[in-house]
């Protein structure tokens, strides 16, 4: 079956330009989770989703940074007034059910560069 | 503070050998612990994972090994091949009400295979 997909793969934004990234989940996962990954580093949480409700967002770093999912499948994450250190790659992942010790499946990421 | 860390920014094992990636936590509260595996531009793929009332758990050619009192686990990779070059991310969650969890990720290791 069809994974977890992204849009776009690749963003080139200047400085002060909004952007918005797409997730199209597994279908049927409850579950939807966002990181941020800068370079030579880890994937790092961002925020969390169980169907339409953002259950967790404390990982955004700052008030610009902005993720729904209306109806409970795609999700978008919307960055706004961007700058460079927005500048990383953006992992969607989505899970199943739930809970907590349940497997996130990764996409295969947006890469952002802000000039 | 990393809460999950991965001490060794890159192994090179010789292919027929055994790999051993190791990772160190701090959070006493994790209970969940996952290994991924990343191409460049692709996104994490999960791996294998342990929960915290394991010590060990193999799946082919891939074992981890969870030691709870030195909050230390390991993957062991036996025989390493070639298509095992990859970066490798060791992630944990914490169980939170039951529900599901952003993870913590390490920096991961990058795993080179030598023929």
């Amino acid at each position: 079956g069809a994974g977890v997909s992204q849009s776009p793969r690749y963003k080139v934004a200047k400085r002060g330009q909004d952007v918005a990234l797409r997730c199209d989940p597994i279908s049927g996962h409850v579950s939807l989770f966002w990181y941020q990954q800068a370079l030579g580093q880890g994937p790092e949480f961002l925020t969390y989703f169980q169907n339409e409700a953002q259950l967790d967002k404390s990982g955004l770093p700052s008030d610009r940074f902005f993720a729904e999912r209306p109806e409970g499948s795609v999700s978008t994450l919307k960055i706004q007034r961007t700058q460079q250190e927005d500048s990383a790659v953006y992992l969607c992942a989505s899970s199943l059910v739930g809970t907590s010790q349940e497997t996130q499946y990764f996409g295969p990421g947006t890469r952002l560069l802000v000039l | 503070d990393q809460q999950v860390k991965q001490n060794s920014p890159s192994l090179s094992v010789q292919e027929g050998r055994i790999s051993i990636l190791n990772c160190d936590y701090t959070n006493s509260m994790f209970d969940y612990f996952l290994w991924y595996k990343k191409y460049p531009a692709e996104g994490p793929t999960f791996l294998i994972s342990i929960s915290s009332i394991k010590d060990k758990n193999e799946d082919g050619r891939f074992t981890v090994f969870l030691n709870k009192s030195a909050k230390h686990l390991s993957l062991h990779i036996v025989p390493s091949q070639p298509g095992d070059s990859a970066v490798y991310f060791c992630a944990a969650s914490v169980l939170y009400g039951g529900g599901a969890d952003g993870l913590t990720f390490g920096k991961g290791t990058h795993l080179i295979i030598q023929p």
